[in-house]
C-alpha cells in the first residue's frame, strides 16, 4: 500500500488563485521531502528539499515565493502555488524516504494541477 | 550538481526482443541508480536499482548494469511484453542524502505484439 499519501489527485483553479498540495508519510517519519513537477511528455526535475523545521531548498530556476514549501511535522510537507498562472499547470510529485530502513524512496501519487 | 542523461528517447521493438535504455551521470559521488516504470498519469513505479558497490543485479527479466568508471549505467530488459509498454526513468543519487534523485530525460518504450 502507498507510504506516502498526496492530496488533492486533481485540482482545477482560476489564474490568481493559489492551490496546497499536501504529502504525508504515512507510516514513516520523513525529516526530509522532496517536491518534483513533470509537465506532458518529460521529466521529473526537482524542484526544492523540504525540511522538517527548516527552509526548504530550492533548485535553481524555481521561483521560492511562488512555491511555499512548509514542513512543520516529521509526517507532513505542504507545496503551495502562489498566484498561479496556466504555465504552473502540470504534474506535481511528492516522495520522502524512510530515514530508519533501507528502503527506497517513496512517491505520492501526484497531483495534476491546472490552471485556468 | 548531478547531471543525468538518458538515451534513447524513444525505442520501439518488437515482442519478445530485448530492449536496452542507456543513462551517463556526472557526479562521482553518486552511490545509488534506480530505474523507474511511469505510466500515463501515475507515479513511478521503481522497478530495479543498484548501488555503486555492485556492478550488475538481475530480477527476473529486467537486469542493470553499473560502469562506475565510465559512470553509466544501463536498464535491460529481456523477452519484452506489451505490457512492458511506458515511459522508463533512470536516475542517480547520492543515497545517504535522503533520497534526492535527479532523473534522466526518459525513454518511451513500445512493445509491438
Amino acid at each position: 500500500g502507498a507510504v506516502v499519501s498526496q492530496h488533492p489527485s486533481r485540482v482545477i483553479c482560476k489564474s490568481g488563485t493559489s492551490v496546497k498540495i499536501e504529502c504525508r508519510s504515512l507510516d514513516f517519519q520523513a525529516t526530509t521531502m522532496f517536491w518534483y513537477r513533470q509537465f506532458p511528455k518529460q521529466s521529473l526535475m526537482l524542484m526544492a528539499t523540504s525540511n522538517e523545521g527548516s527552509k526548504a531548498t530550492y533548485e535553481q530556476g524555481v521561483e521560492k515565493d511562488k512555491f511555499l514549501i512548509n514542513h512543520a511535522s516529521l509526517t507532513l510537507s505542504t507545496l503551495t502555488v502562489t498566484s498561479a498562472h496556466p504555465e504552473d499547470s502540470s504534474f506535481y510529485i511528492c516522495s520522502a524516504r524512510d530515514p530508519q530502513s533501507n528502503s527506497p524512496l517513496h512517491f505520492g501519487n501526484g497531483t495534476r494541477l491546472t490552471v485556468t | 550538481g548531478e547531471n543525468v542523461e538518458q538515451h534513447p528517447s524513444t525505442l520501439s521493438v518488437q515482442e519478445g526482443d530485448s530492449a536496452v535504455i542507456k543513462c551517463t551521470y556526472s557526479d562521482s559521488a553518486s552511490n545509488y541508480f534506480p530505474w523507474y516504470k511511469q505510466e500515463l498519469g501515475k507515479r513511478p513505479q521503481l522497478i530495479i536499482d543498484i548501488r555503486s558497490n555492485v556492478g550488475e543485479k538481475k530480477d527476473q527479466r529486467i537486469a542493470v548494469t553499473l560502469n562506475k568508471t565510465a559512470k553509466h549505467f544501463s536498464l535491460h530488459i529481456t523477452e519484452t511484453q506489451p505490457e512492458d509498454s511506458a515511459v522508463y526513468f533512470c536516475a542517480a543519487s547520492i543515497y545517504n542524502q535522503g533520497g534526492k534523485l535527479i532523473f534522466g530525460q526518459g525513454t518511451e518504450l513500445s512493445v509491438k505484439p
